[in-house]
């Protein structure tokens, strides 16, 4: 089973700042089939990013992805006070189980 | 646009089985992958397992005692979880993992959730 480890674990920023997220894998992920989603209260999660670096329908440009192997990052280039949020990492790539890293909360101050 | 949407009951006695159900609109059951995911406080969100018409994956920590289940007559997929605990407490989403001619993709979309409560 591929672990996800997401760091910081919170983010407090102010509207207009640029927010880098981390995701570390326990072992190379195949294909860069890594996901992004966020997740708002009592929402379900939403895909932003998928292979590692493409913006799902309707995303905004200012969120984008990258990374392969076992290092990701997603970058939110200028917060926007509805991107309050907590964000998860997801790896799909390799055979199941799939897994998610246990998520950075993103505060706009 | 494929919208999924989860249904059965909110409340589960320790013991008994947790049945849910997932009705899919805006797409055929038979064409795409489709997933369980649940989440939880104490263990975040976790994969539950994967269906389709060619089989299905359960996740290890699981396996034994989970059965999906697809209904393309209701274009529909089920959830059953035997034996539940306190720790099954959790909000139980359904999603697609794309098209079932291709490998699977992320969970998009997914439904709303449905919270479920093991409790006496």
């Amino acid at each position: 089973e591929i672990v996800l480890t997401q760091s910081p674990g919170t983010l407090s920023l102010s509207p207009g700042e640029r927010a880098t997220l981390s995701c570390r894998a326990s072992q190379s992920i195949r294909s860069s089939s890594l996901a992004w989603y966020q997740q708002k209260p009592g929402q379900a999660p939403r895909l932003l990013i998928y292979g590692a670096s493409n913006r799902a329908t309707g995303i905004p440009e200012r969120f984008s992805g990258s990374g392969s192997g076992t290092d990701f990052t997603l970058t939110i280039s200028r917060l926007e006070p509805e991107d309050s949020a907590v964000y998860y990492c997801q790896q799909y790539g390799s055979s199941p189980p799939y897994t998610f890293g246990q998520g950075t909360r993103v505060g706009i101050k | 646009q494929v919208q999924l949407q989860e249904s059965g009951p909110r409340l589960v006695k320790p013991s008994e089985t947790l049945s849910l159900t997932c009705t899919v609109s805006g797409g055929s059951i038979s064409s795409y992958y489709w997933s369980w995911i649940r989440q939880s406080a104490g263990k975040g969100l976790e994969w539950i397992g994967r269906i389709q018409t060619s089989g299905n994956n359960y996740n290890p920590s699981l396996k034994s005692r989970v059965t999906m289940s697809l209904d393309t007559s209701r274009n529909q997929f089920s959830l059953e979880l035997s034996s539940v605990t306190a720790a099954d407490t959790a909000v139980y989403y359904c999603a697609s993992m794309g098209p079932r001619d291709i490998i699977p993709g992320p969970f998009d979309p997914w439904g709303p959730g449905t919270p479920v409560t093991v409790s006496s």
